[in-house]
Protein backbone atom coordinates (compact mmCIF):
# COMPACT_ATOMS: atom_id res chain seq x y z
CA UNK A 1 0.00 0.00 0.00
CA UNK A 2 1.25 3.17 -0.73
CA UNK A 3 -0.96 5.70 0.25
CA UNK A 4 -0.65 9.02 1.34
CA UNK A 5 -4.33 10.40 2.39
CA UNK A 6 -4.96 14.22 2.57
CA UNK A 7 -8.15 16.04 4.13
CA UNK A 8 -9.80 18.36 2.97
CA UNK A 9 -9.90 17.77 -0.70
CA UNK A 10 -10.65 21.63 -1.52
CA UNK A 11 -10.59 24.44 1.04
CA UNK A 12 -11.58 28.08 0.67
CA UNK A 13 -10.98 30.58 3.33
CA UNK A 14 -10.89 34.17 4.27
CA UNK A 15 -7.39 36.10 4.96
CA UNK A 16 -7.99 36.76 8.55
CA UNK A 17 -9.16 32.85 8.95
CA UNK A 18 -6.96 30.23 10.23
CA UNK A 19 -7.40 26.34 9.36
CA UNK A 20 -5.10 23.41 8.89
CA UNK A 21 -4.42 21.00 6.15
CA UNK A 22 -3.87 17.24 7.41
CA UNK A 23 -1.64 14.67 5.91
CA UNK A 24 -1.81 11.12 6.84
CA UNK A 25 0.43 7.82 6.05
CA UNK A 26 0.54 4.27 7.39
CA UNK A 27 3.62 3.08 5.43
CA UNK A 28 5.70 3.06 8.66
CA UNK A 29 7.72 6.56 6.89
CA UNK A 30 9.95 8.18 8.93
CA UNK A 31 10.66 11.62 6.32
CA UNK A 32 6.81 13.56 5.53
CA UNK A 33 6.80 16.27 2.84
CA UNK A 34 4.80 19.72 2.14
CA UNK A 35 4.80 20.77 -1.29
CA UNK A 36 3.10 24.03 -2.85
CA UNK A 37 1.93 23.91 -6.99
CA UNK A 38 0.48 26.42 -8.74
CA UNK A 39 -1.12 25.93 -11.95
CA UNK A 40 0.76 24.90 -14.90
CA UNK A 41 3.98 24.67 -13.03
CA UNK A 42 6.16 21.95 -11.00
CA UNK A 43 5.66 21.39 -7.22
CA UNK A 44 7.98 23.50 -5.13
CA UNK A 45 9.02 22.30 -1.60
CA UNK A 46 8.04 23.96 1.72
CA UNK A 47 9.40 21.44 4.38
CA UNK A 48 10.63 18.29 5.02
CA UNK A 49 10.14 16.36 8.19
CA UNK A 50 12.58 13.28 9.26
CA UNK A 51 12.06 11.10 12.31
CA UNK A 52 8.90 13.89 13.21
CA UNK A 53 11.61 16.94 13.06
CA UNK A 54 11.63 19.86 11.03
CA UNK A 55 14.65 19.58 9.00
CA UNK A 56 14.25 21.55 6.11
CA UNK A 57 12.11 24.89 5.70
CA UNK A 58 12.16 26.48 2.04
CA UNK A 59 12.09 30.21 2.89
CA UNK A 60 8.81 29.75 3.87
CA UNK A 61 6.16 32.57 5.10
CA UNK A 62 5.70 32.39 8.96
CA UNK A 63 1.56 31.98 7.87
CA UNK A 64 2.69 28.66 6.98
CA UNK A 65 3.16 26.66 9.92
CA UNK A 66 4.00 23.01 10.06
CA UNK A 67 3.62 20.41 12.39
CA UNK A 68 4.57 16.63 12.93
CA UNK A 69 2.16 15.01 15.94
CA UNK A 70 3.73 11.44 15.23
CA UNK A 71 5.39 9.58 12.82
CA UNK A 72 2.13 8.87 10.75
CA UNK A 73 0.76 12.66 10.41
CA UNK A 74 1.98 15.89 9.57
CA UNK A 75 -0.66 19.09 9.61
CA UNK A 76 0.19 22.74 7.62
CA UNK A 77 -1.53 25.34 10.02
CA UNK A 78 -2.66 28.38 8.02
CA UNK A 79 -3.26 31.48 9.02
CA UNK A 80 -3.30 35.18 7.76
CA UNK A 81 -2.99 34.16 4.10
CA UNK A 82 -2.42 36.09 1.15
CA UNK A 83 -5.25 35.15 -2.33
CA UNK A 84 -1.48 34.28 -3.81
CA UNK A 85 -1.29 31.45 -1.27
CA UNK A 86 -4.24 29.80 -3.50
CA UNK A 87 -2.72 26.57 -4.93
CA UNK A 88 -2.48 22.81 -4.83
CA UNK A 89 -0.94 21.45 -1.73
CA UNK A 90 0.88 18.52 -1.85
CA UNK A 91 2.03 16.12 1.11
CA UNK A 92 4.42 13.24 0.36
CA UNK A 93 6.60 10.83 2.23
CA UNK A 94 9.26 8.51 1.79
CA UNK A 95 10.73 5.80 3.67
CA UNK A 96 13.74 8.05 5.56
CA UNK A 97 15.20 11.29 3.96
CA UNK A 98 18.07 10.05 1.78
CA UNK A 99 18.59 10.87 -1.99
CA UNK A 100 17.81 7.51 -3.32
CA UNK A 101 14.13 6.93 -1.70
CA UNK A 102 11.19 7.53 -3.57
CA UNK A 103 8.75 9.59 -2.60
CA UNK A 104 5.09 9.29 -2.82
CA UNK A 105 2.75 12.04 -3.32
CA UNK A 106 -1.03 12.16 -1.91
CA UNK A 107 -3.84 13.64 -3.49
CA UNK A 108 -3.57 17.40 -2.41
CA UNK A 109 -5.49 19.93 -0.99
CA UNK A 110 -6.76 22.83 -3.34
CA UNK A 111 -6.90 25.76 -1.27
CA UNK A 112 -8.44 29.27 -2.60
CA UNK A 113 -7.88 32.25 -0.13
CA UNK A 114 -10.36 34.81 -1.01
CA UNK B 1 20.26 28.44 -14.56
CA UNK B 2 17.76 25.59 -13.41
CA UNK B 3 18.32 22.23 -11.45
CA UNK B 4 16.18 20.42 -14.34
CA UNK B 5 15.24 21.57 -17.67
CA UNK B 6 12.82 19.64 -20.06
CA UNK B 7 10.59 21.03 -22.86
CA UNK B 8 7.24 21.87 -21.28
CA UNK B 9 5.67 20.82 -25.46
CA UNK B 10 2.85 20.46 -25.73
CA UNK B 11 3.58 17.23 -27.61
CA UNK B 12 0.04 16.27 -29.42
CA UNK B 13 0.82 12.32 -31.14
CA UNK B 14 -1.63 10.10 -32.73
CA UNK B 15 -2.65 6.41 -30.76
CA UNK B 16 -0.18 4.26 -31.66
CA UNK B 17 2.90 7.01 -32.14
CA UNK B 18 6.26 6.49 -30.51
CA UNK B 19 7.43 9.60 -28.28
CA UNK B 20 10.38 10.41 -26.33
CA UNK B 21 11.08 13.25 -23.67
CA UNK B 22 14.17 14.23 -22.67
CA UNK B 23 15.53 16.45 -19.50
CA UNK B 24 18.98 17.75 -19.01
CA UNK B 25 20.25 18.61 -15.04
CA UNK B 26 22.25 20.62 -13.60
CA UNK B 27 24.10 18.90 -10.40
CA UNK B 28 26.55 16.20 -11.42
CA UNK B 29 26.26 15.04 -8.21
CA UNK B 30 22.57 14.14 -8.34
CA UNK B 31 21.88 10.21 -7.25
CA UNK B 32 18.74 9.83 -8.41
CA UNK B 33 16.00 10.26 -11.07
CA UNK B 34 12.45 9.71 -11.83
CA UNK B 35 9.22 10.20 -14.00
CA UNK B 36 6.44 11.43 -12.57
CA UNK B 37 3.20 11.58 -14.62
CA UNK B 38 0.59 14.28 -13.11
CA UNK B 39 -2.73 13.72 -14.84
CA UNK B 40 -4.95 17.59 -15.03
CA UNK B 41 -5.56 18.78 -10.89
CA UNK B 42 -4.38 15.17 -9.47
CA UNK B 43 -1.12 14.50 -8.09
CA UNK B 44 2.82 13.45 -9.25
CA UNK B 45 2.28 9.66 -9.68
CA UNK B 46 5.73 7.38 -9.67
CA UNK B 47 5.95 6.15 -13.20
CA UNK B 48 9.46 4.86 -13.02
CA UNK B 49 12.67 5.16 -11.41
CA UNK B 50 15.98 5.69 -14.25
CA UNK B 51 18.92 3.56 -13.49
CA UNK B 52 22.38 4.31 -15.68
CA UNK B 53 21.72 0.58 -17.31
CA UNK B 54 18.51 1.15 -18.85
CA UNK B 55 15.05 0.45 -17.60
CA UNK B 56 11.99 -0.54 -18.98
CA UNK B 57 8.51 -1.37 -17.92
CA UNK B 58 6.29 -2.23 -20.93
CA UNK B 59 5.83 0.20 -23.32
CA UNK B 60 7.80 3.16 -21.42
CA UNK B 61 11.73 3.25 -21.21
CA UNK B 62 13.53 5.26 -19.49
CA UNK B 63 17.59 6.16 -19.52
CA UNK B 64 19.74 7.80 -18.04
CA UNK B 65 23.00 9.47 -19.60
CA UNK B 66 25.17 10.25 -16.71
CA UNK B 67 28.30 11.79 -18.45
CA UNK B 68 25.45 14.31 -20.74
CA UNK B 69 23.81 14.48 -17.37
CA UNK B 70 20.07 14.04 -19.45
CA UNK B 71 17.22 11.72 -18.93
CA UNK B 72 15.08 10.06 -21.71
CA UNK B 73 11.57 8.68 -21.37
CA UNK B 74 9.87 6.69 -24.55
CA UNK B 75 6.88 5.75 -24.76
CA UNK B 76 6.10 3.21 -27.62
CA UNK B 77 2.20 2.11 -28.82
CA UNK B 78 0.56 5.26 -27.44
CA UNK B 79 -2.68 4.99 -25.99
CA UNK B 80 -5.04 7.33 -25.24
CA UNK B 81 -4.57 6.90 -21.56
CA UNK B 82 -1.11 8.35 -21.84
CA UNK B 83 -2.38 11.61 -22.18
CA UNK B 84 -0.62 13.62 -19.19
CA UNK B 85 1.98 15.87 -17.61
CA UNK B 86 5.53 14.03 -17.85
CA UNK B 87 8.04 15.59 -14.91
CA UNK B 88 11.37 14.81 -14.90
CA UNK B 89 12.29 14.99 -11.11
CA UNK B 90 16.27 14.57 -9.65
CA UNK B 91 17.16 13.99 -5.95
CA UNK B 92 19.71 16.44 -5.14
CA UNK B 93 22.85 15.09 -3.59
CA UNK B 94 23.09 14.27 -0.19
CA UNK B 95 19.37 14.21 0.97
CA UNK B 96 15.77 14.11 -0.37
CA UNK B 97 14.91 17.63 -1.91
CA UNK B 98 13.39 16.86 -5.21
CA UNK B 99 13.56 18.95 -8.20
CA UNK B 100 11.26 19.07 -10.64
CA UNK B 101 11.73 19.95 -14.11
CA UNK B 102 8.28 22.24 -15.63
CA UNK B 103 6.32 19.23 -17.14
CA UNK B 104 6.29 17.81 -20.72
CA UNK B 105 2.70 18.03 -21.66
CA UNK B 106 1.36 15.21 -24.14
CA UNK B 107 -2.01 14.39 -25.60
CA UNK B 108 -2.30 11.48 -27.57
CA UNK B 109 -5.02 11.99 -30.25
CA UNK B 110 -7.53 9.42 -31.38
Amino acid sequence: DTEVTQTPKHLVMGMTNKKSLKCEQHMGHRAMYWYKQKAKKPPELMFVYSYEKLSINESVPSRFSPECPNSSLLNLHLHALQPEDSALYLCASSQVMTSTDTQYFGPGTRLTVL
Amino acid sequence: RKEVEQDPGPFNVPEGATVAFNCTYSNSASQSFFWYRQDCRKEPKLLMSVYSSGNEDGRFTAQLNRASQYISLLIRDSKLSDSATYLCVVNGAGANNLFFGTGTRLTVIP
